[in-house]
């Protein structure tokens, strides 16, 4: 299993861009990167998955090199409402994934 | 897109108890579903592998005898945590791999049981 690596946590303000980076050096071929929201006491969220170069959605941005040993999950214009913790993910279709400790992103007024 | 149920969303039962999660997949068949704890402050922790139609894959330290998974359909996964104690106390997620590994965008994830044992 790939083990990634992120920051424990990161505050910022509303309207600013949060860029979160997780190292994941012993990526395998057929492993996807995914990035998950988790808001307390709900379930985690998916919010992108990527596997090389940039992918963006309504909500978020991933950029991975083309090592694709490390990602990085931006956020732009964070509001309140994206106080929550991310938790970026290594894997394949259908195998197991283990959670490190996420990101805890506070966002402030 | 991808939805996943579980029920019940919170519970408290007395120790000694048995108390049973379900977990379905509702607009997609679902062949592996995983179950999470998770306990307060702490990031999730796998319990176990369900496949449909076979015995699921506890992880290390997991006690099988007391979480029993029953993976009886492709929509449907259930954990049954038996004798239930006060440390047993946590808040449980499922999740299942949506589509096929084609069109495979991630897990989606049960929106959680939080299990209190008095």
């Amino acid at each position: 299993l790939a083990k990634t690596t992120q920051p424990i946590s990161m505050d910022s303000y509303e309207g600013q861009e949060v860029n979160i980076t997780c190292s994941h050096n012993n990526i395998a071929t057929n492993d996807y990167i995914t990035w998950y929201q988790q808001f307390p006491s709900q379930g985690p969220r998916f919010i992108i998955q990527g596997y090389k170069t940039k992918v963006t959605n309504e909500v978020a941005s991933l950029f991975i090199p083309a090592d694709r040993k490390s990602s990085t999950l931006s956020l732009p214009r964070v509001s309140l409402s994206d106080t929550a913790v991310y938790y970026c993910l290594v894997g394949e279709y259908d195998y197991k994934l283990s959670f490190g400790a996420g990101t805890t992103v506070t966002v402030r007024a | 897109g991808a939805v996943v149920s579980q029920h019940p969303s919170w519970v408290i039962c007395k120790s000694g108890t048995s108390v049973k999660i379900e977990c379905r997949s509702l607009d997609f068949q679902a062949t592996t579903m995983f179950w999470y704890r998770q306990f307060p402050k702490q990031s999730l922790m796998l319990m176990a592998t369900s496949n449909e139609g076979s015995k699921a894959t506890y992880e290390q330290g997991v006690e099988k005898d007391k979480f029993l998974i029953n993976h009886a359909s492709l929509t449907l996964s259930t954990l049954t945590v038996t004798s239930a104690h006060p440390e047993d106390s946590s808040f449980y997620i499922c999740s299942a791999a949506g589509r096929s590994s084609a069109l495979w965008g991630g897990y989606t994830f049960g929106s959680g049981t939080r299990l209190t044992v008095v």
